[in-house]
């Protein structure tokens, strides 16, 4: 399959382990942000997202917490599972700008050991 | 089955040769936009589209072209004046009130 950031920073963990991914912003006047999960060869699936006026926001197994004072955005996944593994990116955005522009940051490779 | 969709998955051409990528979305969705990813790095945009007859240039356009007759396809060129065409080329949708963009399979391009 294909290859997708052959140098990214890599988390292993053991199934059933509970897994945080983070990420750093840039833009303290960004107001939306994205988490992507992306597998081999394949585009990048939406996992969650939060608005700047919150700091927590759970879904199915994910929880995305997000720090606006230091620009720190995580994504906890719950009893990884071997379908898991993949690149997982976030992605910040300016919202009320009149037109949506992500900015993506480089990925982390989550590796889940049966 | 909606969806975005990009063929073919895999594209070779010898350098010095246009090609033409594509994808349609059956979403309804407003915007359109490409996105350039190569081996450790984010995704980069190249150009956008909010309506139909109008694009904009993103961050890494030279060497890239587009066209947006039809509000579900938005086909990118890949022009022999792009000095690293070989790259994976996404490309998503949303609406243009919409928050998260949905993406399509991917082309993987190689230029040899």
């Amino acid at each position: 399959g294909e290859s997708v950031g052959l140098h990214l920073p890599t988390l292993s963990v053991q199934e059933g382990d509970n897994s945080i991914i983070n990420c750093a912003y840039s833009n303290s006047a960004s107001d939306y942000f994205i988490w992507y999960k992306q597998e081999s060869g394949k585009g990048p699936q939406f996992i969650i997202d939060i608005r700047s006026n919150m700091d927590k926001r759970q879904g199915q197994r994910v929880t995305v917490l997000l720090n606006k004072t230091v620009k720190h955005l995580s994504l906890q996944i719950a009893a990884t599972q071997p379908g898991d593994s993949a690149v997982y990116f976030c992605a910040e955005n300016m919202l009320g700008t009149g037109f949506q522009k992500l900015v993506f940051g480089t990925g982390t490779r989550l590796l889940v050991s049966p | 089955d909606g969806g975005i969709t990009q063929s073919p998955k895999y594209l070779f051409r010898k350098e010095g040769q246009n090609v033409t990528l594509s994808c349609e979305q059956n979403l309804n969705h407003d915007a359109m936009y490409w996105y350039r990813q190569d081996p450790g790095q984010g995704l980069r945009l190249i150009y956008y589209s909010q309506i139909v007859n109008d694009f904009q240039k993103g961050d890494i356009a030279e060497g890239y072209s587009v066209s947006r007759e039809k509000k579900e396809s938005f086909p990118l060129t890949v022009t022999s004046a792009q000095k690293n065409p070989t790259a994976f080329y996404l490309c998503a949708s949303t609406t243009i009130t919409g928050s998260q963009q949905y993406f399509g399979p991917g082309t993987r391009l190689t230029v040899t």
